[in-house]
């Protein structure tokens, strides 16, 4: 069974540009949650995805965005790069139940704003 | 400027011995526990997973401990190889709050040869 996959895995972008970051679930996986990993902050939730929902959020600024496929593919996108969005970006897939289940994560996207 | 990062707690400990690393969780509600295991340049790995009806659950060479009295949880590691150095995370979940993990800082775990 293949595992969570993240693209592109290393990304350089100027300040005031946007990105957009793509994700795969496990298939058979419909919930997908994205994090932020930075060495001052740690991992933090930006937010999830289910059923083509954003089912919850975390306390980032609007200009982090995010959608779901009908297929459970899911995007985010960050418009008007600043350097502090430089990070490592990771998305994890879970079943997505009502009950919490394991959340297996991707490899990550390393971000570097310059 | 630089930013200053997390200082992550680091636990040393040689091949072959036990190691026990500690969280303290935030939220008294939270009733789904994981710990993640990440190696540099990767995303974190699922090692094991505990819901508050139990204080204890078992896997291989891993035993996670809950104690909802002092939002206290610790992941034991049987016989600590090499391949077992990586920073170990804890992450928090609350049913019906979707799959939303709130993550600890993190331990570093140094095995030494």
């Amino acid at each position: 069974k293949a595992g969570v996959t993240q693209t592109p895995r290393y990304l350089i972008k100027t300040r005031g540009q946007q990105v957009t970051l793509s994700c795969s679930p496990i298939s058979g996986h419909r919930s997908v949650s994205w994090y932020q990993q930075t060495p001052g902050q740690g991992l933090q939730f930006l937010f999830e995805y289910f059923s083509e929902t954003q089912r919850n959020k975390g306390n980032f600024p609007g200009r982090f965005s995010g959608r779901q496929f009908s297929n459970s593919r899911s995007e985010m996108n960050v418009s008007t790069l600043e350097l502090g969005d430089s990070a490592l970006y990771l998305c994890a897939s879970s079943l997505g139940g009502t009950r919490n289940t394991e959340a297996f994560f991707g490899q990550g996207t390393r971000l570097t704003v310059v | 400027g630089e930013s200053v990062g997390l200082h992550l707690p680091t636990l040393s400990v040689q091949e072959g011995d036990n190691s026990i690393i500690n969280c303290a969780y935030s939220n008294s509600a939270s009733d789904y526990f994981i710990w993640y295991k990440q190696e540099s340049g990767k995303g974190p790995q699922f090692i094991i997973d505990i819901r508050s009806n139990m204080d204890k659950r078992q896997g291989q060479r891993v035993t996670v401990l809950l104690n909802k009295t002092v939002k206290h949880l610790s992941l034991q590691i049987a016989a600590t190889q090499p391949g077992d150095s990586a920073v170990y995370f804890c992450a928090e979940a609350l049913t019906g709050g979707g799959n939303k993990l709130t993550f600890g800082t993190g331990t570093q775990l140094k095995v030494e040869l």
